[in-house]
């Protein structure tokens, strides 16, 4: 156990529609990640919060969007999705600095 | 993006030294680089960094070349649990740029 949860672990939705991924990260942690990875594919960045404020933003679509609330839990918003969405979809939590950056488990995004 | 360039797959034997082959040739003098492994399609795996000197820890050690353009990921003793996707990556600006990473399978 990392100690970064992500709920739930899979997913399967229609086109169009919409669903909130959902990341705790580990205690203490500030920042959260969120990265895809589509079949076969490396990781791709997608948005980074700290402390509730957007830090960094990667190559997230428009109808994607996150956000982080107080208790430092975070959830990546999904929506209008297509087929292409299909991924997995990892979040990663870190104090600050890049040697305690740690992944979650993921979730697994199927969209028919 | 901070590019790396990796050999798409790699087969080792059992017991055997696994060395993972990293270009990184437009990496800035102050970016450390990375490695992290993924067990099937387990969350990445944090394994070691370095920025210009060698580096050993209980996992794995890491030679970087003297110009920071290359580096090499070493398992002294690949076990069977060692068969992962092994990816060499920048940190720049708050993110890691992964690549599409090696494919290591060790063999009995």
């Amino acid at each position: 156990d990392s100690g970064v949860t992500q709920t739930p672990k899979h997913l399967i939705t229609a086109t169009g529609q919409r669903v909130t991924l959902r990341c705790s990260p580990r205690s203490g942690d500030l920042s959260v990640y969120w990265y895809q990875q589509s079949l076969d594919q490396g990781l791709q960045f997608l948005i980074q919060y700290y402390n509730g404020e957007e830090r960094a933003k990667g190559n997230i679509l428009e109808r994607f969007s996150a956000q982080q609330f107080p208790d430092l839990h975070s959830e990546l918003n999904l929506s209008s999705l297509e087929l292409g969405d299909s991924a997995l979809y990892f979040c990663a939590s870190s104090a600050g600095t890049e040697l305690s950056y740690t992944f979650g488990s993921g979730t697994r995004l199927t969209v028919v | 993006d901070a590019k790396t360039t990796q050999p798409p797959s790699m087969d080792c034997a059992e017991g055997r030294a696994a060395n993972l082959p990293c270009n990184h040739s437009t990496i800035s003098g102050n970016e450390y680089v990375y490695w992290y492994r993924q067990i099937h399609s387990q969350g990445p795996q944090y394994i070691i960094h370095g920025l210009k000197n060698n580096e050993t820890n209980e996992m794995a050690s890491l030679i970087i070349t003297e110009d920071r353009k290359s580096s090499t990921l070493i398992l002294p003793h690949a076990t069977l649990r060692d068969t992962a996707v092994y990816y060499c990556i920048v940190w720049r600006v708050n993110q890691f740029y992964f690549g599409t990473g090696t494919s290591l399978t060790v063999i009995p």
